[in-house]
């Protein structure tokens, strides 16, 4: 299995701020063949199911507002939040699809600073 | 809009057989998505139990695959989730999320049902 690992469990930003989630990965995602990476990225706000935000590392989910922003290739990637809103307040998981089991990291919970 | 929504007992007992329905209203389930299955114990994370073609090709997780089925019902544009030999372990909400067109990342989630393994 690839196991996902998030950095850092929780973080706090204050209004406005910058948020950055790190995300790594046992093994690459990145599959030759096609050159993309096979990582997405969810939101989870208390009591709801996760939302989809970026997919193939990068590309945002419609409806997904451009202060949120996916980088990364092969083992390391990052989620950034570039002016973190009250409502973005959620746990952030990292997905590989590059291969059954598919796996998610731990989750990191973004909070107000 | 696809909307997902899952039903079952919200408690089964130890050894039981925990058994939920994911009913995909707005959109047919015999197209060229892949239906997954999702867990969340309480304040954990995230985990794939398994995943359906409307062909009724299936993959599992080699963590639960002894104890899973995961099957479909086109008629009733309805997917299935059966656990065997539960135990507390397995308390959790269970989702279940579209992955469009073999993609491999959930684009539509139900809700989620609560499922109690207790005596």
């Amino acid at each position: 299995d690839i196991v996902m690992a998030q950095s850092p469990d929780s973080l706090a930003v204050s209004l406005g701020e910058r948020a950055t989630i790190n995300c790594k990965s046992s093994q690459s995602v990145l599959y030759s063949s096609t050159n993309k990476n096979y990582l997405a990225w969810y939101q989870q706000k208390p009591g709801q199911p996760p939302k989809l935000l970026i997919y193939w590392a990068s590309i945002r989910e419609s409806g997904v507002p451009d202060r949120f922003s996916g980088s990364g290739s092969g083992t390391d990637f990052t989620l950034t939040i570039s002016s973190l809103q009250a409502e973005d307040v959620a746990v952030y998981y990292c997905q590989q699809y590059y291969s059954t089991p598919r796996t998610f990291g731990q989750g990191t919970k973004v909070e107000i600073k | 809009q696809v909307h997902l929504q899952e039903s079952g007992p919200g408690l089964v007992k130890p050894s039981g057989t925990l058994s939920l329905t994911c009913v995909v209203s707005s959109g047919s389930i015999s197209v060229s998505n892949w239906w997954s299955w999702v867990r969340q114990p309480p304040g954990k994370g995230l985990e794939w139990i398994g995943e359906i073609y409307h062909s009724g090709s299936t993959n599992y997780n080699p963590s639960l695959k002894s104890r899973v089925t995961i099957s479909v019902d086109k008629s009733k544009n309805q997917l299935s989730l059966k656990l065997n030999s539960v135990t507390a372990a397995d308390t959790a909400v269970y989702y279940c999320a579209r992955d469009l067109e073999a993609r491999g990342f959930f684009d539509y989630w139900g809700q989620g049902t609560l499922v109690t393994v207790s005596s």
